[in-house]
């Protein structure tokens, strides 16, 4: 049974960098997509982007000027990176697969709370 | 690309059915058959419930079903029960390699 489990910092100053890692167990991140999906208090879910494991990208346009994310299959983790980080970047942070073919999320993270604040 | 658009809300007595609507573009929902439906309880991560518009995953009860018309998905619930309250989130694969989730609707069962 694939397992992911999101890593990181809970708390970031404003203007700062948010760093999280997901990390895979009970399988192999090779041959897939991954994706980084968050979750503001009391909002909806928004996709944040994703990334294969040849490590090629694509990004929600409204974050791409701040996001990154990267593949380490040696690890078999991915991460993100989001900087200049504001009070809006509040949120649960959830990583999970996409299925093969690529057209759902078929295994998810139980989530990390990311709090900015000074 | 904005969100995909669901009602905020809707309810249900137990046993009852209720449709939950997913209204995007033809540069998503219409264009592709690749919407699915995830159902989060409060607090949980949220867990696939339907798949390429109107595939059931294993495990997952036959009363959810999906279908599509034009730019618009729907998820139905028939024979609601109290476990089904929960909020539900629409999602879609749309033109230029990027994903979608709808706002998300919030299931009351009466």
């Amino acid at each position: 049974q694939v397992q992911l489990q999101e890593s990181g910092p809970g708390l970031v100053k404003p203007s700062e960098t948010l760093s999280l890692t997901c990390t895979v167990s009970g399988g192999s991140i090779n041959n897939y997509f991954w994706t980084w999906i968050r979750q503001p208090p009391g909002k909806g879910l928004e996709w944040i982007g994703f990334i294969y494991s040849s490590g090629s990208t694509n990004y929600n346009p409204s974050l791409k000027s701040r996001v990154t994310i990267s593949v380490d299959t040696s690890k078999n983790q991915f991460s993100l990176k989001l900087n200049s980080v504001t009070t809006t970047d509040t949120a649960v942070y959830y990583c999970a697969r996409y299925s093969s073919p690529p057209y759902f999320l078929d295994y998810w993270g139980q989530g990390t709370v990311v709090t900015v604040s000074s | 690309q904005s969100a995909l658009t669901q009602p905020r809300s809707v309810s249900g007595s137990p046993g009852q059915s209720v449709t939950i609507s997913c209204t995007g573009t033809s540069s998503d929902v219409g264009g592709y058959n690749y919407v699915s439906w995830y159902q989060q309880h409060p607090g949980k991560a949220p867990k696939l419930m339907i798949y390429d518009v109107g595939k059931r995953p294993s495990g997952v009860p036959d009363r959810f079903s999906g279908s599509k018309s034009a730019n618009t998905a729907s998820l139905t619930i028939s024979g609601l029960q109290a476990e089904d309250e929960a909020d539900y989130y629409c999602y879609s694969y749309g033109v230029s390699n990027y994903w979608l989730f709808g706002g998300g609707t919030k299931l009351t069962v009466l």
